[in-house]
């Protein structure tokens, strides 16, 4: 059974930093593409960065040069180090297995409120 | 960036009815289109892919349609566990965006 768990968040002041991880079962994290996504409190769905099989990486223009994705193989485990946060950072993040392009399998999310 | 609009934003149905959701792309992404389904409280789940595809384990009352620019997605037969939020996504353009939803609530 595929099972993913989000771990990391928490309150953080603006400017701060938070690496989110994302515990995978049930399947090879380095086989697939894998996501993060979230959702702003009330709000819909955002994309946020995805990591191909081979290792390559892409990031919403809303994250890039403040978030890195990443994965640790031999820990079956997704990443997501978030610096320089914003309040407009504040969501729920989910961490997704992908499909074909689509999201296939996510996790419960983890909560990140960036505020002082 | 692909700009996804859905309507109608609240959709007040009673059970046993039939629901329809419209997704209509800002330019052509071919079938590159998928549904999720979120309640509260709860992750989304991917219900059609390529437009028209159920994923594993989707009840049949779910069907999506449509093509270039404009989809369809119904729900034949309302049953109580259907009241949600509904979201599309695109990925045929780089990068992936998401519709903003449409509130499936009980009349």
């Amino acid at each position: 059974e595929v099972q993913l768990v989000e771990t990391g968040g928490g309150l953080i002041q603006p400017g701060g930093s938070l690496r989110l991880s994302c515990a995978a079962s049930g399947f090879t994290v380095s086989s697939n593409y894998m996501s993060w996504v979230r959702q702003a409190p009330g709000k819909g769905l955002e994309w946020v960065s995805v990591i191909y099989s081979g290792g390559s990486t892409y990031y919403a223009d809303s994250v890039k040069g403040r978030f890195t994705i990443s994965r640790d193989n031999s820990k079956n485990t997704l990443y997501l180090q978030m610096n320089s946060l914003r309040a407009e950072d504040t969501a729920v993040y989910y961490c997704a297995r992908d499909w074909d392009g689509y999201n296939l399998d996510w996790g419960q999310g983890t909560l990140v409120t960036v505020s002082s | 960036e692909i700009v996804l609009t859905q309507s109608p934003a609240t959709l007040s149905l009673s059970p046993g009815e039939r629901a329809t959701l419209s997704c209509r792309a800002s330019q052509s992404v071919s079938s590159y289109l998928a549904w999720y389904q979120q309640k509260p409280g709860q992750a989304p789940r991917l219900l059609i892919y390529d437009a028209s595809n159920r994923a594993t384990g989707i009840p049949a009352r779910f069907s999506g349609s449509g093509s270039g620019t404009d989809f369809t997605l119904t729900i034949s037969s309302l049953e109580p566990e259907d009241f949600a939020v509904y979201y599309c996504q695109q990925r045929s353009n780089w990068p992936p965006t998401f519709g903003p939803g449409t509130k499936v609530d009980i009349k």
